[in-house]
């Protein structure tokens, strides 16, 4: 079954600086790859997904990768602002129709002030 | 605000008890999605519907039942709760292909005395 790694540590940044999470994922090579939000308490906000045909896209300041090769994708936030604190999960979708979506566990982003 | 709304917000129940979650999907949505999240497991996938079937099941247990009605809304059943049932659970909803966006609520937090 696929499997999704995010680095479960949390990652303390500087206001203005940019911000590099990492989604791995092992077993099979998705036709996408998606990126939520979330905030404590609240549930997962959609914020961009990116197909194996494009090796970036960009939305305001986020920008993300997918490395099929390396089996990878990067999400960055540029000039980072506390507000951007929160949870990022990343998506894969199911191998076949009846299959499930699967999310990583996410990385909490603390923007330093 | 998603569009999606869940029903309580907060339930507190006790062991060996059975509970109803709600969920009224944005307008248009076809697909439910409902999501388990603990502290230590992440978000896990427990079922979806479309259109009033049952599309694909997660780690559902056995103890858990969901259904989608014909005016779209679902619920989510949970008997002989357990102490390891606590935790938030999500609905989400998308247009119907798994491709798309999922738009989440904020969740029925379950607390088992």
């Amino acid at each position: 079954s696929q499997k999704i790694e995010q680095n479960s540590e949390a990652l303390n940044i500087q206001e203005g600086k940019t911000a590099t999470l990492t989604c791995n994922y092992t077993n099979y090579s998705p036709a996408y790859l998606q990126w939520y939000r979330q905030d404590p308490g609240r549930g997962p906000v959609f914020l961009l997904l990116i197909r194996e045909n494009e090796k970036e896209k960009r939305k305001e300041r986020l920008k993300v990768t997918f490395d099929t090769t390396l089996k990878q994708s990067l999400f960055h936030i540029t000039a980072s602002q506390p507000a951007d604190s929160a949870t990022y999960l990343c998506a894969l979708p199911p191998m076949n129709r009846d299959d499930k979506i699967i999310f990583g566990k996410g990385t909490r982003l603390h923007i330093l002030p | 605000d998603s569009g999606v709304t869940q029903t309580p917000k907060h339930l507190i129940t006790a062991t060996g008890q059975r509970v109803t979650l709600r969920c009224s999907p944005r307008s248009g949505d076809l697909s439910v999605y409902w999501y388990q999240q603990s502290l230590d497991q992440g978000l896990q996938f427990l079922i979806q519907y479309y259109n009033g079937e049952e599309r694909a099941k997660g780690n559902i247990l056995e103890r858990f039942s969901a259904q989608q009605f014909p005016d779209l809304h679902s619920e989510l059943n949970l008997s002989s709760l357990e102490l390891g049932d606590s935790a938030l659970y999500f609905c989400a909803s998308s247009p119907g292909q798994v491709s798309q966006p999922q738009h989440f609520g904020d969740g029925t937090r379950l607390s088992i005395l």
